[in-house]
């Protein structure tokens, strides 16, 4: 399917463990994005890759660590989860009027 | 730091009613998209005004940039409770990989 894809759509692991969010493009864009959304705080952005091998800090990336080997695919990783980061994750790739295209998201939940 | 300020935060409407969503900002964007979000989905975009002064329409939604290309807004004609989501603006300047996002309206249409 064509389309940007999100895996798993639910997560609830144990504080310290690790957990990958998994995300897949099918647009070849260059640029994704990975966001946390949290009520009060609105969409924000945790790191974002301009291309393969190409990845950079967004505001709140403290706990996270980013990799992309292939354009198509960019997951996030929590190395040792916290409470804190309990919240719904979303992918976004953008366009070529840097309309970005996002995810149906990861809910996580961090006990 | 750049702010994209939306207003209203919340707003709780009947049915039929129109409403008009404002986007507003100190800094100049190359273009500036709206998107909205239903409940447990990522962020979908409406659309993408790029042109000083530009107005589109996108069925019962009219969306337009103004002339300095500082804020924008969105006005629903006949709110249906379909439209019911928050909405989102976010701008995009050439100089930067990233959108800022404003903080979103929450709309409900009561049948």
């Amino acid at each position: 399917d064509a389309g940007i894809t999100q895996s798993p759509r639910y997560k609830i692991t144990e504080t310290g463990r690790q957990v990958t969010l998994m995300c897949h493009q099918t647009w070849s864009h260059s640029y994704m994005f990975w966001y946390r959304q949290d009520l009060g705080h609105g969409l924000r952005l945790i790191y974002y890759s301009a291309a393969a091998d190409i990845t950079d800090k967004g505001e709140v990336p403290d706990g996270y660590v980013v990799s992309r080997s292939k354009t198509e695919n960019f997951p996030l990783t929590l190395e040792s989860a916290t409470r804190s980061q309990t919240s719904v994750y979303f992918c976004a790739s953008r366009g070529m009027n840097y309309e970005q295209y996002f995810g149906p998201g990861t809910r996580l939940t961090v006990t | 730091t750049q702010l994209l300020e939306q207003s209203p935060q919340f707003l709780s409407i009947q049915e039929g009613e129109n409403l008009t969503v404002y986007c507003n900002s100190s800094s100049v964007f190359s273009s500036l998209q709206w998107y909205r979000q239903e409940p447990g989905e990522g962020p979908v975009l409406l659309v993408t005004v790029v042109t000083g002064g530009e107005v589109k329409k996108l069925k019962r939604l009219t969306f337009q940039f103004g002339d300095a290309r500082k804020d924008s807004s969105l006005h629903i004609t006949a709110a249906q409770p379909g439209d019911t989501g928050l909405y989102l603006c976010a701008g995009a300047q050439n100089s930067s990989y990233k959108l800022i996002f404003g903080s979103g309206t929450r709309l409900l249409v009561r049948p």
